[in-house]
């Protein structure tokens, strides 16, 4: 069956500008994950989704990065006034709900973004 | 503060030999444990978890963990190497109470060699 998926695979903005990023997670999975993994470092987490509501943005480093999820679906990362230091490639993962956080998450390929 | 450590940044074994990738913790309560590998040009992708029961869990590929609740350890194991397991290991800690960040370590890489 289809996997996460993930568009961009690749993204070039110059600092300033603003950029989104999309997410369509496997079909019934209700818990959706972005990351940011920066070279030689693991996925740092950003946000987590229960459905449609944000359940956790602790992990979003500032008020430039937004992320919503309208429909419980596909969900799209938004960065404001890009910065160099938000160069890194930003995953998106999806999961079942079950028990706590015990299900395995299923990782899209990634986008990269590159701040110029 | 809740932590993740790999301490090796890369491992080497030769093909055939036992192969162990190191994972300690640092996080409060019981979280569930997981290891996933990332192979190039490909997305990271779940090896095995331990959620409670029996501390050795078997996972995918041949893969084995041990978990050790008084060492908070959490070490990727496999009796027996292949060039193909060369890859980006990564462990990763969920809590089981209390918000909703999953902690990944920094990785580690094993090379196998033939």
């Amino acid at each position: 069956g289809a996997g996460v998926s993930q568009t961009p695979s690749n993204k070039v903005t110059e600092k300033g500008k603003y950029v989104e990023l999309r997410c369509d997670p496997i079909s019934g999975h209700t818990a959706l994950y972005w990351y940011r993994q920066s070279l030689g470092q693991g996925p740092e987490f950003l946000i987590y989704f229960q459905g449609t509501g944000a359940a956790d943005d602790s992990g979003l480093p500032n008020d430039r990065f937004f992320a919503v999820r309208p429909e419980g679906s596909v969900s799209t990362l938004k960065i404001q006034r890009t910065e160099r230091g938000d160069s890194a490639v930003y995953l998106c993962a999806s999961s079942l709900k079950g028990q706590g956080f015990s299900n395995e998450q299923f990782f899209g390929p990634g986008t990269r973004l590159t701040v110029l | 503060a809740q932590s993740v450590a790999q301490p090796e940044d890369q491992v080497n074994v030769a093909e055939g030999n036992p192969l162990t990738v190191k994972c300690t913790y640092s996080v409060s309560g019981n979280p569930y444990l997981f290891w996933y590998v990332q192979y190039p040009n490909r997305g990271l992708q779940f090896l095995l978890k331990y959620i409670t029961g029996d501390n050795l869990v078997k996972g995918s590929y041949g893969f084995e963990a041990e978990f050790n609740k008084s060492q908070t350890s959490f070490h990727l194991k496999k009796p027996s190497a292949l060039v193909s397991d060369s890859a980006l290991y990564f462990c990763a800690v969920s809590p089981n109470t209390g918000g909703f960040k999953t902690i990944f370590g920094a990785g580690t890489r094993l090379f196998v060699k033939a």
